[in-house]
């Protein structure tokens, strides 16, 4: 059971390169969530997705696009890479079936990390 | 003012100690309080959860949450080297499924 995978786990850009991080959760849960993790301040949420082919804004969405193409996959594009996007990202995913919510379904597993690196 | 509030540390005990971690909120519809550990450049993991008020306890780890007064806590007992990481409370209300978290507690227990 792998849980929430996360490629590329290190990754050095120059100012304006574009790339994609990679997300993917083998545990059929309907949310996704991409967060930004920088010293002091905590996590931030850059956007989620309740659903396959659903995307919504988090807190500091500038600079970021996302889609979600497949249940299993959350994608997190970079445009024009700036060296403030410099950070550590999570993914995470958590699950949400069924009308009602049991104890310990509204829980966010998350993957490894990948820190990125803007020149 | 932050939805949730959580001190920083760094907070340094003795391996043995008893540690007590905190986190204030603002939010009453929270319903679901949760403990992540993360550990020196990895991802957080689940460390325990709660819904609504009361105690839970799992081995040498229990989560408080009174609602109340709009706190949550959670106590590690006769506690080791290995607990040294940095400890983060997250809250999501009822029927939105969004999270909430403090900024992480570092904790370092020494030998």
């Amino acid at each position: 059971n792998a849980g929430v995978t996360q490629t590329p786990k290190f990754r050095v850009l120059k100012t304006g390169q574009s790339m994609t991080l990679l997300c993917a959760q083998d545990m059929n849960h309907e949310y996704m969530y991409w967060y930004r993790q920088d010293p002091g301040m905590g996590l931030r949420l850059i956007h989620y997705s309740v659903g396959e082919g659903t995307t919504a804004k988090g807190e500091v969405p500038d600079g970021y696009n996302v889609s979600r193409l497949k249940k299993q996959n959350f994608l997190l594009g970079l445009e024009s890479a700036a060296p403030s996007q410099t950070s550590v990202y999570f993914c995470a995913s958590s699950y949400s079936g069924g009308k009602f919510r049991s104890e310990g379904a509204n829980v966010l597993t998350f993957g490894a990390g990948s820190r990125l690196t803007v020149l | 003012q932050k939805e949730v509030e959580q001190d920083p540390g760094p907070l340094s005990v003795p391996e043995g100690a008893i540690v007590s971690l905190n986190c204030t909120y603002s939010n009453s519809a929270f319903q679901y309080f949760m403990w992540y550990r993360q550990y020196s450049r990895k991802g957080p993991e689940l460390l325990m959860y709660t819904y609504s008020s009361g105690n839970k306890e799992d081995g040498r780890f229990t989560a408080q949450v009174d609602k109340s007064s709009k706190y949550i806590s959670l106590f590690i007992r006769d506690s080791q080297p290995s607990d040294s990481a940095t400890y983060l409370c997250a809250m999501s209300p009822y029927n939105f499924n969004k999270f909430y978290f403090g900024s992480g507690t570092k904790l370092n227990v020494k030998p």
